[in-house]
Formats: C-alpha cells, sequence, structure tokens
C-alpha cells in the first residue's frame, strides 16, 4: 500500500506557542489530503478537507484561524496548531488520497500526539 | 444521510478463537465503498480492505475474512483464529457521493485478544 509519513509523532508544548504538523505522501502524489483530529476512545473527526493549490475547506465548528492548513504540493500537506492551549492537546492524524480517484482509499499517517502545558 | 454503526463497544476473546466484529451502514447512494481499518495502541490506522457496492462477494486474506450483504447492509469482520497481535480497535467506514467522497466512520470496536 500507498505510504504517508507524519512528522513529529509527539510534541510537548507550552501554551501560546504554535506547532506544525507535516504529513508527507512518499511514494504517491495525493491531491487531497485530510486532517482527523482524536480524542482517546472515539472516533476520528474529520477537522478540514485540504486540496492542492487550494485553500482547505474546514469542517463546521473547527477554527480555520487556529488550525492553518497548507498544500503547497502533491506531496505535503501541513496543520499548525496556533497559539495552542491545553485544550488543544489530542491525537492528530492526517491521510493522503490517491489521485486514483477510482480506488477511493484513504492511507493515514502515524499521528501526532500534541501535549499543551 | 449516512451512518455507520458498530454496536460492539469492546470485544475480549481468548487466544485462537474466532472473533467477529459487526458492521451495519446507511446510504441513499447505490455507489459507494466500504472500509476497515486497524488501530494498534501505536496510533496508526492501518488499511485492510475496501469494497465497493457493486461487488458483493466475501473475501478471505489469510485469516481475515469479510462478509459483505447489502440485503442487510452488514460489511462484518472475521478473524479466525485469533492472535494477541489482533488486539487493537477496528473502524468500519463508509464513503459514497453522498458524503462528498469523505469517509463516515463507525465509532470502533476494541477487540482484546488474551493469551
Amino acid at each position: 500500500g500507498a505510504v504517508v509519513s507524519q512528522h513529529p509523532s509527539w510534541v510537548i508544548c507550552k501554551s501560546g506557542t504554535s506547532v506544525k504538523i507535516e504529513c508527507r505522501s512518499l511514494d504517491f502524489q495525493a491531491t487531497t489530503m485530510f486532517w482527523y483530529r482524536q480524542f482517546p476512545k472515539q472516533s476520528l473527526m474529520l477537522m478540514a478537507t485540504s486540496n492542492e493549490g487550494s485553500k482547505a475547506t474546514y469542517e463546521q465548528g473547527v477554527e480555520k484561524d487556529k488550525f492553518l492548513i497548507n498544500h503547497a504540493s502533491l506531496t505535503l500537506s501541513t496543520l499548525t496548531v496556533t497559539s495552542a492551549h491545553p485544550e488543544d492537546s489530542s491525537f492528530y492524524i492526517c491521510s493522503a488520497y490517491q489521485a486514483d480517484i477510482a480506488k477511493n482509499i484513504q492511507y493515514f499517517g502515524a499521528g501526532t500526539r500534541l501535549s499543551v502545558l | 444521510a449516512q451512518k455507520v454503526t458498530q454496536a460492539q463497544t469492546e470485544i475480549s476473546v481468548v487466544e485462537k478463537e474466532d472473533v467477529t466484529l459487526d458492521c451495519v451502514y446507511e446510504t441513499r447512494d447505490t455507489t459507494y465503498y466500504l472500509f476497515w481499518y486497524k488501530q494498534p495502541p501505536s496510533g496508526e490506522l492501518v488499511f485492510l480492505i475496501r469494497r465497493n457496492s457493486f461487488d458483493e462477494q466475501n473475501e478471505i486474506s489469510g485469516r481475515y475474512s469479510w462478509n459483505f450483504q447489502k440485503s442487510t447492509s452488514s460489511f462484518n469482520f472475521t478473524i479466525t483464529a485469533s492472535q494477541v497481535v489482533d488486539s487493537a480497535v477496528y473502524f468500519c467506514a463508509l464513503i459514497s457521493m453522498d458524503s462528498n467522497y469523505q469517509l463516515i466512520w463507525g465509532a470502533g470496536t476494541k477487540l482484546i485478544i488474551k493469551p
């Protein structure tokens, strides 16, 4: 299957600082990437859909100024949590969608555990 | 409306037992795709299978098998001769045009395999 790399896997930061998370598709071009948030013992919650070269589409209730998404190339999307606060602590996962839409498969990164002190 | 229901929150079995994880879905679309993903304690989501709505053939991959039945809107997953390494949370998901090709997730089933 396709490989998606997500970095960092774990980050601890002080309240008020910004954190950038990278998501890379290593062996395929991803015209679309998705960012999810997962709370303990819950399913994945879609935060935003990121298309290469255009602005991300955010789900209702997700603050676009808090969670900045950039999809500058076909292999890289970044999520920046700005002015992070303890309530932003969570597990963030990205997925990349193969350009061949007929496959309809999202491949996931390993996730990033964010702890805001 | 799109919906995926995994009624089993947690299942615990002893190693080598067979176990079936249930998944029931709702969609108005005639064309859709169903998925199973595995999330081990490390957190990474591992793609297991994709099935499109026009292919009702059951599939077997090693100890894993899937039973897709459109008549009951179910896509159940069976692990035969379970192993401790199968312990994980398993998610069933749906994609269709109605969902704008976004994954609609079930709540997940936590599977515990005891040695």
